[in-house]
């Protein structure tokens, strides 16, 4: 089955910029949506389409695309951004099933 | 306002059934599909499937293929998830999302209101 990878976790200072990526070999393809999930809520949409942003969602976080990885990008990381994040994309055959990456803690230091 | 609002609790033996609803509002039903993900407790998140609440059309994960069926009711806007013969590790928060305008489709597969989400445990 299809797969998504992503680091388990990535540590970042208040005020710095935290990149977290997201690999699958049908990225090129596909576009990837990203989701912040703190715990006990459920998650929210960040980023869709590769580097597209919803209007609730603040100017800090952005999104990238190269080859067969996405990245997700947060400026000016707050105490607030500290949350679990996942990757969503699909997979190119059969019925083009929807795959989530296995999600990356961030930490703000 | 866009709201997505689901059925309670859920405890359930071994080899049952259980059936979630999310009752939609804020927006016109039909002009978007829902799509339910599943979260075990500690774990990830992962897709199980969605429906085109326009036309019924649905598209299950390969894993759910056979246990899982997703409906909706036009009249009432609402979506369900039902899973039948359950088992231990079928216990999580299962949670309906609407899946953003023009999908669900080869370009639009994000989801951009979730609902609560509703936790189903399984006990042997």
């Amino acid at each position: 089955s299809y797969e998504l990878t992503q680091p388990p976790s990535v540590s970042v200072s208040p005020g710095q910029t935290a990149r977290i990526t997201c690999s699958g070999e049908t990225l090129p393809k596909r576009y990837a949506s990203w989701y912040q999930q703190k715990p006990g809520q459920a998650p929210v949409l960040v980023i869709f389409q590769d580097n597209e942003r919803p209007s609730r969602i603040p100017e800090r976080f952005s999104g990238s695309s190269s080859g067969t990885t996405v990245t997700l990008t947060i400026r000016g990381v707050q105490a607030e951004d500290e949350a679990d994040y996942y990757c969503q994309s699909a997979d190119t055959g059969g019925t083009f099933p929807w795959v989530f990456g296995g999600g990356t803690k961030l930490t703000v230091l | 306002q866009v709201q997505l609002v689901q059925s309670g609790v859920e405890v359930k033996k071994s080899g049952a059934s259980v059936k979630v609803s999310c009752k939609t509002s804020g927006y016109t039903f039909t002009n978007y599909g829902i799509s339910w993900v599943r979260q075990a407790p500690g774990q990830g998140l992962e897709w199980m499937g969605w429906i085109s609440a326009d036309n019924g059309v649905t598209n299950y994960a390969q894993k759910l293929q056979g246990r899982v069926t997703m409906t909706r009711d036009t009249s009432t806007t609402t979506a369900y998830m039902e899973m039948r013969s359950l088992r231990s590790d079928d216990t999580a928060v299962y949670y309906c999302a609407r899946i953003m305008s023009g999908g669900p489709s080869i370009a639009v597969t994000a989801t951009d209101y979730w609902g609560q989400g509703t936790l189903v445990t399984v006990s042997s």
